[in-house]
């Protein structure tokens, strides 16, 4: 079983719809983080969570929002899903600081 | 502004030649590197890493030097393999966890 579990693991949906991502883990890590992936931008930080009660933006926030329900689950929100939302999803986890982190194999969603 | 870079989008090497990939960074207070292989369909896994402290950390066939004057990051990888065929990130962090990450080389190595 894999360590970072994403659902889904593909999505399309229409504009203007509210949509949720799911990120659990089993490695008993504090940290978690939710990234996006664009063509040539490489991987982006959307909001990260040292611990169930710390949620902090990242750099392309907008648009966006989290909800860390548990040490393991940490959930990204689009309220009202837009075409340029349209991008590969990754979440994250990590023990403490400069230990790499551990990636799920993302979600591929698409707006249309 | 792109903290980190990786000016070559793709890159082709013979199997059993060295593969040079290259990363530039531009805010002198990242102190910890890191080198992420991506398969398609699969999340990004961790490769190498180096603290500034170093300029050289190897790992098998896998070494990642550290230019701070430079400000320059490179993975070798010596013998290249079909297998490594795959996307490398390189990735930056100032402390505090958070991660800069380059857009990414795609490695092909040809039998």
């Amino acid at each position: 079983d894999a360590d970072v579990t994403q659902t889904p693991r593909n999505r399309i949906t229409k504009t203007g719809k509210r949509i949720m991502l799911e990120c659990s883990q089993t490695k008993g890590h504090d940290r978690m983080y939710w990234y996006r992936q664009d063509p040539g931008l490489g991987l982006r930080l959307i909001y990260y969570s040292f611990d169930v009660k710390d949620i902090n933006k990242g750099e392309i926030s907008d648009g966006y929002s989290v909800s860390r329900q548990a040490q393991a689950k940490f959930s990204l929100s689009l309220e009202s899903a837009i075409p340029n939302q349209t991008a590969l999803y990754f979440c994250a986890t990590s023990d403490f600081t400069d230990q790499p982190q551990h990636f799920g194999d993302g979600t591929r969603l698409s707006i249309l | 502004d792109q903290q980190v870079k990786q000016n070559s989008p793709s890159l082709s090497v013979q199997e059993g030649r060295i593969s040079i990939l290259n990363c530039d960074y531009t805010n002198s207070m990242f102190d910890y590197f890191l080198w992420y292989k991506k398969y398609p369909a699969e999340g990004p896994t961790f490769l190498i890493s180096i603290s500034s402290i170093k300029d050289k950390n190897e790992d098998g066939r896998f070494t990642v030097f550290l230019n701070k004057s430079a400000k320059h990051l490179s993975l070798h990888i010596v013998p290249s393999q079909p297998g490594d065929s795959a996307v490398y990130f390189c990735a930056a962090s100032e402390g505090g966890g958070k991660l800069i990450f380059g857009q990414g080389t795609e490695l092909s190595v040809k039998p």
